[in-house]
């Protein structure tokens, strides 16, 4: 069974440059989600999708972050435009069922802003 | 906002012995979940215990909720190199359909 892919792994940018990061979750999985991990932290969760419904995206910084999820499947994450602070590796994992069972990491995207 | 956390922040041991790694949190719980991280991979879970169960098993890992302390113990007997990595605990708080993951620990294991 193929794991949760994500692309690209590795993504140098300038500030104020637009960025996005893909995910593909684990084949059946309705809920995915997308983390960000800054060095030495936890993950923290921007997004929640059930199916292509975003059903918590209350941490997500919405004057420069967007998301979409096609069609209940794939994702995109969007950075516009990217700031310092927003160095990070980008996680998206996904699950079958619900939120608090057991989630399913992709490698992640990290994100250097220079 | 991160509720979990995990006690010691570094822990280094010989191969072979056992590690113990301490989580606290302050809400009430449906679950807690450890999960492991290697250097540059994404997170792997290890184990799910629920708020009713005490104690749980799955291969060299033992772990240990009491909800009247907050608090939750992972236990890797035997260790090996390979066990190197940073481990988190995430809470699943009641009420809420959302993991919250510790600021993780680092363990090393020295061949």
């Amino acid at each position: 069974e193929a794991g949760v892919v994500q692309s690209p792994r590795y993504k140098i940018i300038e500030k104020k440059q637009p960025v996005a990061f893909w995910c593909n979750p684990i084949s059946g999985h309705n809920t995915l989600y997308w983390y960000r991990q800054n060095l030495g932290q936890g993950p923290e969760l921007l997004i929640r999708y059930e199916n292509e419904e975003a059903v918590d995206d209350s941490q997500l910084p919405k004057d420069r972050f967007s998301a979409e999820r096609l069609k209940g499947v794939d994702s995109t994450l969007k950075i516009q435009p990217a700031e310092l602070g927003d160095s990070a590796v980008y996680l998206c994992a996904s699950s079958p069922g619900a939120a608090y069972n057991e989630q399913f990491f992709g490698p992640g995207t990290r994100l250097t802003v220079l | 906002s991160q509720q979990g956390e995990e006690d010691p922040q570094a822990l280094s041991i010989q191969e072979g012995e056992n590690a113990t790694m301490n989580c606290s949190y302050k809400t009430s719980i449906n679950n807690l979940q450890w999960y492991r991280q290697n250097s540059g991979r994404g997170l792997v879970h290890l184990i799910l215990i629920r708020s009713n169960e005490r104690e749980k098993h799955s291969g060299r890992l033992r772990v240990t909720l009491d909800t009247s302390k907050k608090s939750s113990s992972l236990l890797i007997t035997a260790s090996r190199a390979a066990d190197t990595a940073s481990y988190f605990c995430a809470t699943a708080q009641g009420g809420s359909e959302k993991l919250v993951f510790g600021k993780g620990m680092k363990l090393t294991v020295n061949p």
